[in-house]
């Protein structure tokens, strides 16, 4: 099983433009994540998905979409990129809610240069 | 709202030497607590959790006892090494909320001095 991956690893962007991120679980997981993690700022929720096909906003949404139209796939989309953006984002999943079942599992980030 | 406080770091120390790493959390109910571990140049992992009070994880040498007298999860380890340099994450989860959201603490990195 590869768990989770993330494609790109490393992109450069300039303002205004749009990319798409993507994250693909092979683990059968209901849930998924997106985070963004800052200096000194700990990892942030962006948003997340309970299931294929619903997408819920987190804590910083702004300025990013998502899409869950295939149970192991998640998309991040930036429409319109900002250097407030920079950051590097990670993608998470898990089986569900309940005790012993919120585990998280993390893809190995992409890194995100907004210039 | 549930939150969480770990130690700032960077915490330097030598081989061998004793770790402990404070945490403490706020939340109603009944949480579950977790340590996630980042390697340079990767994603989180999981170190360990406990999902009830006096629950006691561990994993590689560290461990982390879910008080909820004190609202803590410190991790500790008694000999750390060189290998052990990374970033660690403490973190709780309401495993009844919707989508079991994480609430992670701000990450304290951790350098071992060979």
């Amino acid at each position: 099983n590869a768990g989770v991956t993330q494609t790109p690893k490393f992109r450069v962007l300039k303002t205004g433009q749009s990319m798409t991120l993507l994250c693909a679980q092979d683990m059968n997981h209901e849930y998924m994540y997106w985070y963004r993690q800052d200096p000194g700022m700990g990892l942030r929720l962006i948003h997340y998905s309970v299931g294929e096909g619903t997408t819920a906003k987190g804590e910083v949404p702004d300025g990013y979409n998502v899409s869950r139209l295939k149970k192991q796939n998640f998309l991040l989309g930036l429409e319109s990129a900002a250097p407030s953006q920079t950051s590097v984002y990670f993608c998470a999943s898990s089986y569900r809610a309940g005790r012993d079942q919120e585990t998280q599992y993390f893809g190995p980030g992409t890194r995100l240069l907004v210039l | 709202g549930n939150s969480v406080t770990q130690m700032e770091g960077p915490v330097t120390l030598s081989e061998e030497a004793f770790l402990t790493i404070n945490c403490t959390y706020t939340a109603t109910g009944y949480p579950s607590l977790f340590w996630y571990v980042q390697y340079p140049g990767e994603g989180l992992q999981l170190l360990l959790k406990a999902t009830k009070a006096d629950d006691k994880g561990s994993n590689k040498g560290f461990e982390a006892t879910y008080r909820k007298e004190t609202t803590s999860f410190h991790l500790e380890k008694g000999s750390v090494q060189v290998s052990d340099s990374a970033v660690y994450f403490c973190a709780l989860s309401d495993p009844w909320s919707s989508a079991s959201k994480i609430i992670f603490g701000s990450g304290t990195r951790l350098s071992i001095r060979p």
